[in-house]
């Protein structure tokens, strides 16, 4: 897959306030998924983007892919400190196989 | 269902000794991967097998060996351990697009 940007790299909120990462391409993406590391775990896929202007709906979170498809945005309302760890985007490139993942944006959530 | 295995969960080499690390899933998926993770270097694929008795390289495969002689085992070797490969390794399974994770083994070369 095209290798990916994600901004911030690092962000801190109080519990309640809301928090955005960007996944950011110079080249069209066929495709973002989007997962979700808590500290000392493992990935756990959250969900797959694969059309232009999509957005998709997790409870508190939500996720765009840009028109552009160069793009895309995991959006979470009213955070919790159960939202915190590492977020990551990654796309395929069209093959299954071959998955590139972003370095992440650690969230971490104040009480 | 156990999902994706990974055994050790932890272990600590010395420069030159070499090593197996086992992934095993129970969801009959056709393709496995093997990842490392830095800090602040994402996940990066080091070797992947689409299907038994199939291997193939990923971004750094430098240094790593890999064997698929089962559909739901997936092996990773190191012949010899050097400092740099120090790292989380994690294994995972799909079926399609999505990945299925394991639990991870953290690597101590010393």
């Amino acid at each position: 897959g095209q290798q990916v940007m994600q901004i911030p790299q690092y962000q801190h909120v109080q519990e309640g306030e809301d928090f955005t990462t960007y996944c950011n391409s110079s080249t069209t993406l066929s495709n973002i998924q989007w997962y979700k590391q808590r500290p000392g775990g493992h990935p756990v896929f959250l969900i797959q983007l694969v059309k232009s202007g999509e957005v998709k709906k997790q409870k508190r979170l939500t996720f765009q892919f840009g028109e552009a498809k160069k793009n895309s945005s995991l959006h979470i309302t009213a955070t919790q400190t159960t939202d915190v760890g590492t977020y990551f985007c990654a796309n395929s490139g069209g093959s299954n196989y071959k998955l590139t993942f972003g370095k992440g944006t650690l969230l971490t959530v104040n009480p | 269902n156990a999902g994706v295995t990974q055994t050790p969960k932890f272990r600590v080499l010395k420069t030159g000794q070499s090593m197996t690390l086992l992934c095993a899933q129970d969801m009959n998926h056709e393709y496995m991967y093997w990842y490392r993770q830095d800090p602040g270097m994402g996940l990066r694929l080091i070797h992947y097998s689409v299907g038994e008795g199939t291997t193939a390289k990923g971004e750094v495969p430098d240094g790593y060996n890999v064997s698929r002689l089962k559909k739901q085992n997936f092996l990773l070797g190191l012949e010899s351990a050097a400092p740099s490969q120090t790292s989380v390794y994690f294994c995972a399974s799909s079926y399609s697009y999505r990945r299925f994770f394991g639990p991870g083994t953290r690597l101590t070369v010393l």
